[in-house]
């Protein structure tokens, strides 16, 4: 099992341009979130999808678009990157087994914008 | 905003020592959580503490919580230089999300 898996691993755009993160887990999970993570800071909830066909803003989504494709697929869109967006990326998914919203993480995102 | 508050900020100790830190939280609970993140990577979940819990041990790992202070801290006992990471609480509302503090950095020297 790879777990969570996300594409690309590093990326540097210039301001005004788009991209969007992949995220897919293959632990048949039904929730999946998008996270952001300064210097210094914990992680800052962008978006989530709590089961396949809803999304949700979490705590920071302004400038940022999400689309689960399906049980697996998470994406999440720049739609015009401004350098507020640098920053490093994290997608989890959990199962919630038992009650226990443990997530799983993948290695991240590093973005930087120009 | 964020729910937790982790305490200190950063953490130096010998090798062999034990590692303590804390974490604050604001709002009722369902479970509070402890993370790892080793420098450059994901998140790993460590360990899972529920509301009605109040001591909690996995390996060398220690959690406690006090929900009447809205507390918890996690202790590492005798520690090796690959515990050195960054270690985040995270509080469950039983709302899907979870919410991260800050972080602690722990630095473990030979």
């Amino acid at each position: 099992n790879a777990g969570v898996t996300q594409t690309p691993k590093f990326q540097v755009l210039k301001t005004g341009q788009s991209m969007t993160l992949q995220c897919a887990q293959d632990m048949n999970h039904n929730s999946m979130y998008w996270y952001r993570q300064d210097p210094g800071m914990g992680l800052r909830l962008i978006y989530y999808s709590a089961s396949e066909g809803t999304t949700d803003k979490g705590e920071v989504p302004n400038g940022y678009n999400v689309s689960r494709l399906n049980k697996r697929e998470f994406s999440l869109r720049l739609e015009s990157a401004a350098p507020s967006q640098t920053s490093v990326y994290f997608c989890a998914s959990s199962g919630g087994e038992g009650g226990k919203n443990i997530q799983y993480f993948g290695a991240g995102t590093r973005l930087s914008v120009l | 905003s964020q729910q937790g508050e982790e305490d200190p900020q950063a953490l130096s100790i010998q090798e062999g020592e034990n590692a303590t830190m804390n974490c604050s939280y604001k709002t009722s609970i369902n479970n509070l959580q402890w993370y790892r993140q080793n420098s450059g990577r994901g998140l790993v979940h460590l360990i899972l503490i529920r509301s009605n819990e109040r001591e909690k041990h996995s390996g060398r790992l220690r959690v406690t919580l006090d929900t009447s202070k809205k507390s918890s801290s996690l202790l590492i006992t005798a520690s090796r230089a690959a515990d050195t990471a960054s270690y985040f609480c995270a509080t469950d509302a039983n709302d899907y999300k979870l919410s991260f503090g800050a972080g602690t950095t722990v630095t473990v020297r030979a």
